[in-house]
């Protein structure tokens, strides 16, 4: 597809349970960025891949949070042990270089996750 | 800490008035600055973006507005139209060393037709 793909569109677990989102970036975008969304709420940073970088991992709310990138291509979120406070819509976004660089910033319509 | 402020955050305006939006940020390395916008169930979408050489960046009815000095910049929406009804996010970066969007915590816009 042309845009940047996230899979599931819905999720709803149980507490407890471990979860793995997935996003296909744009072929060819080096930079890939997880944020997540919660209800009526701002974008917050999660981690960032950036080429054969190491990722930059500092928004990661936990060690419940992980997240893997495979070259330039598809990454996966995990959240383990799920907790209720993890509700929220999870973005992926893509670039050709960092965000930062000026290009644009191409986002995924999100994994809305629910925790029960 | 917030690295990007912005206000306010619901906003109604009337068909054809012109909607502001405002952020201010700290970081006086931040170089780049985009307007996102979001639509129900979808991510967000680049709107426009600016660097700080420049004070004023129109496209269409949009246009931000710089202060460089004052470390503010505003998203201004000319005639206003209800299909532009969405959350606005600002959002700052340090594109010298390629690094991640701060972003604000988003605008509510509604516009009345």
């Amino acid at each position: 597809g042309a845009g940047v793909s996230q899979s599931p569109s819905n999720k709803v677990t149980e507490k407890g349970k471990d979860v793995e989102l997935r996003c296909d970036p744009i072929s060819g975008h080096t930079a890939l960025y997880w944020y997540r969304q919660r209800l009526g709420q701002g974008l917050e940073f999660l981690i960032y891949f950036q080429g054969n970088s190491a990722p930059d991992k500092s928004g990661l709310p936990s060690d419940r949070f992980s997240a893997e990138r495979t070259g330039e291509s598809v990454s996966t979120l995990t959240i383990q042990r799920t907790q209720q406070e993890d509700s929220a819509v999870y973005l992926c976004a893509s670039s050709l270089a960092g965000v930062g660089g000026r290009t644009e910033a191409f986002f995924g319509q999100g994994t809305r996750l629910t925790v029960v | 800490q917030q690295q990007v402020k912005q206000s306010p955050q619901s906003l109604i305006v009337q068909k054809g008035g012109i909607s502001i939006i405002n952020c201010a940020y700290e970081n006086t390395a931040f170089d780049y600055f985009p307007w996102y916008q979001q639509f129900p169930g979808k991510g967000p979408a680049l709107l426009i973006a600016i660097r700080p050489d420049v004070s004023e960046k129109k496209e269409g009815r949009f246009t931000i507005s710089f202060n460089k000095s004052a470390k503010q910049f505003s998203l201004h929406i000319m005639d206003s139209q209800p299909g532009d009804s969405a959350t606005y996010f600002c959002a700052a970066s340090r594109g010298s060393t390629l690094g991640r969007l701060y972003f604000g915590r988003g605008t509510q816009l509604t516009v009345w037709p």
